[in-house]
């Protein structure tokens, strides 16, 4: 099992351009989030998928979006990027509401947006 | 709003306990999750608390107060690889994780 895998690992991207984040999961997980992750600042939640052909948004969803059309990927745009979008991008999924199930995240995305 | 506090930063020798608290304020209370991120690496999960009480689990145990909104992280015989950010976060009463930022924990020999 490769669990959580991200596309690519590092990108430098020109303020304007746009590009798709892949997350790839072989867990055969229903939830899958995106979270982005700033210096002195938790996780937080961008979009996240509930099941396969869902989407919802987060705590911080503007400029981004998101889709899910097969149950083991969940992809993440940027349309424009901006500075402010400069992060590490981690996807994350879980089985199930159990009570303790747990988050599964990827290696991370790190972004940068000049 | 929604708030967790954590340490940023806690130094700490091998051989010793270490004791990493937890506050939160958030909309409902749905368990309360620690996770581990070695630096440049994704978060790993170490261990969950819905009840009041202590959690062990070999070297790491984790400790909750609902009434108090209060949990910690004890680790101990602490090792050099235990070098790392520990993060608390909170299921709310939307079932979404929130997080605090993250205690650096800096383990000297």
């Amino acid at each position: 099992n490769a669990g959580v895998t991200q596309t690519p690992k590092f990108r430098v991207l020109k303020t304007g351009q746009s590009m798709t984040l892949l997350c790839a999961q072989d867990m055969n997980h229903e939830y899958m989030y995106w979270y982005r992750q700033d210096p002195g600042m938790g996780l937080r939640l961008i979009h996240y998928s509930v099941g396969e052909g869902t989407t919802a948004k987060g705590e911080v969803p503007d400029g981004y979006n998101v889709s899910r059309l097969k149950k083991q990927n969940f992809l993440l745009g940027l349309e424009s990027a901006a500075p402010s979008q400069t992060s590490v991008y981690f996807c994350a999924s879980k089985g199930g509401e159990w009570e303790a199930d747990t988050q599964y995240f990827g290696p991370g995305t790190r972004l940068t947006v000049l | 709003g929604q708030n967790i506090d954590q340490p940023t930063e806690m130094t700490a020798t091998e051989g010793a306990i270490v004791q990493i608290n937890c506050t939160y304020q958030t909309s409902g209370f749905n368990g309360l999750f620690w996770y581990q991120q070695h630096a440049g690496e994704a978060p790993t999960f170490l261990s969950y608390n819905v009840l009041d009480g202590l959690e062990e689990k070999g070297r790491f145990s984790s400790f909750l107060s609902r009434s108090k909104g209060y949990s910690y992280l004890l680790l101990k015989e602490l090792q050099m690889k235990d070098s790392a950010s520990y993060l608390c976060a909170v299921r709310d009463s939307n079932y979404q994780l929130i997080w605090g930022a993250g205690t650096k924990l800096i383990i000297k020999p």
